[in-house]
């Protein structure tokens, strides 16, 4: 079955420094979505790749789509503290069942 | 607009009882999805449905069985409950579309905890 890994697991920056999360499948990729839940919260959509090496950005937020369609990551620029919460990787391999990825847990110091 | 709503919000339960969880999507969201969050496993796939068909299950056993009805509503049940089912349940929905896998909207969860 469809293994991911997402690393780190945790990471804890100063305010203003950059953060990077990575998820990596065993298996070729229909399409990787990202998720941000607050502490507290609920999952809420970042953004959804569909093609090979495709990169988009949100204002800070920077996502990547491997050549091989097997992984993925997701930067951001200069955090602030509302960046503060678990980003979760969702990658498909098929049309209706999305697995996330174990997530990353990020803090900032202000 | 309005979001996905789960009910009840917190429950709890002792072992060896049951539970029933209810989501109604978002108007017009087919598709419903549940989840399974605990801080030790993260975000567990339970099932999905889709015109009321289940089209795909994850790794939970028979005790945990789902259902959606002609308007989109999805419940899910959870039979002689055990002291791990304590977790948060999430169901989020999505609209489908000829591309694939949709953008999931999550309810705001219901939080069992079984003593």
């Amino acid at each position: 079955g469809q293994q991911v890994m997402q690393i780190p697991q945790y990471q804890h920056v100063q305010e203003g420094e950059d953060f990077t999360t990575y998820c990596n499948s065993s298996t070729t990729l229909s399409n990787i979505q990202w998720y941000k839940q607050r502490p507290g919260g609920h999952p809420v959509f970042l953004i959804q790749l569909v093609k090979s090496g495709e990169v988009k950005k949100q204002k800070r937020l920077t996502f990547q789509f491997g050549e091989a369609k097997k992984n993925s990551s997701l930067h951001i620029t200069a955090t602030q503290t509302t960046d503060v919460g678990t980003y979760f990787c969702a990658p498909s391999s098929s049309a209706s069942k999305i697995i996330f990825g174990s997530g990353t847990r990020l803090s900032i110091r202000p | 607009k309005a979001g996905v709503t789960q009910t009840p919000r917190y429950l709890i339960k002792t072992r060896g009882q049951q539970v029933t969880l209810s989501c109604s999507p978002i108007s017009g969201h087919r598709s419903v999805s549940w989840y399974q969050q605990t801080p030790g496993q993260g975000l567990q796939f339970l099932f999905e449905y889709f015109s009321e068909t289940q089209r795909n299950k994850g790794n939970f056993p028979g005790r945990f069985s789902g259902r959606q009805f002609s308007n989109s509503r999805s419940e899910m049940n959870v039979s002689t409950l055990e002291l791990g089912d304590s977790a948060l349940y999430l169901c989020a929905s999505s609209f489908l579309t000829g591309l694939g896998t949709g953008e999931l909207f999550f309810g705001e969860g219901s939080r069992l905890t079984v003593l």
